[in-house]
């Protein structure tokens, strides 16, 4: 099993949808987990962390699933300027070091 | 407040050429990272530095080595480049040492022919 597993998508969706992405790891002993953003062309930023109750930012929504080792991203009334890649991250336990997903790629239609 | 900054921007190199990839970062963070992305592989992790004064290997270290000048400075120096090492290299720093949210520079792009 990989550590980090994205589906890569892409996902097409209209203005104003709902779309959620899913990560699933491998290393049961991870404790940070993060959603990075990346545009075409640039640096990965860092766009929220994940708790263990979940936690909220605007319209996005990170959800961790510690039993499933699973993680989600939920957007919200999606706006053109989401269009981007969404990195999934977990930190490698005991190694002190982040692995990263390959990403999944959002594009919002108008 | 410029966060991390990376020079150059781009970079063609022929095989077996030499070069140094330069990182400043200006937040006072403890640790320092270099990373490559390559189409479908994601970020892989080459080199980190958790503290002044100390490196690690990460991921995918051959070919390359690096240097922790100071608590601002870590560079990353390709002595024999090979057209495998053709790709985006982003330079990172996070406050405290190791896993916890890392801030990138806007990244170099290397060819090497």
């Amino acid at each position: 099993r990989k550590e980090v597993e994205q589906d890569p998508g892409p996902f097409n969706v209209p203005e104003g949808a709902t779309v959620a992405f899913n990560c699933t790891y491998s290393n049961s002993a991870s404790q940070s987990f993060f959603w990075y953003r990346q545009d075409c062309r640039k640096e990965p930023k860092l766009l929220m962390s994940v708790y263990s109750s979940g936690n909220e930012d605007g319209r996005f929504t990170a959800q961790l699933n510690r039993a499933s080792q699973y993680i989600s991203l939920l957007i919200r009334d999606s706006k053109l300027s989401d269009s981007a890649t969404y990195l999934c991250v977990v930190e490698g336990a005991g190694s002190y070091q982040l692995t990263f997903g390959k990403g999944t790629k959002l594009s919002v239609i108008p | 407040n410029a966060g991390v900054t990376q020079t150059p921007k781009f970079q063609v190199l022929k095989t077996g050429q030499s070069m140094t990839l330069q990182c400043a970062q200006d937040m006072n963070h403890n640790s320092m990272y270099w990373y490559r992305q390559d189409p479908g592989m994601g970020l892989r992790l080459i080199y980190y530095s958790a503290s002044e004064g100390t490196t690690d290997k990460g991921e995918v270290p051959n070919g390359y080595n690096v240097s922790r000048l100071n608590k601002r400075e870590f560079s990353l120096r390709l002595e024999s480049a090979a057209p495998s090492q053709t790709s985006v290299y982003f330079c990172a720093s996070s406050e405290v040492e190791g896993g916890y949210e890392q801030y990138f520079g806007p990244g170099t792009r290397l060819t090497v022919t």
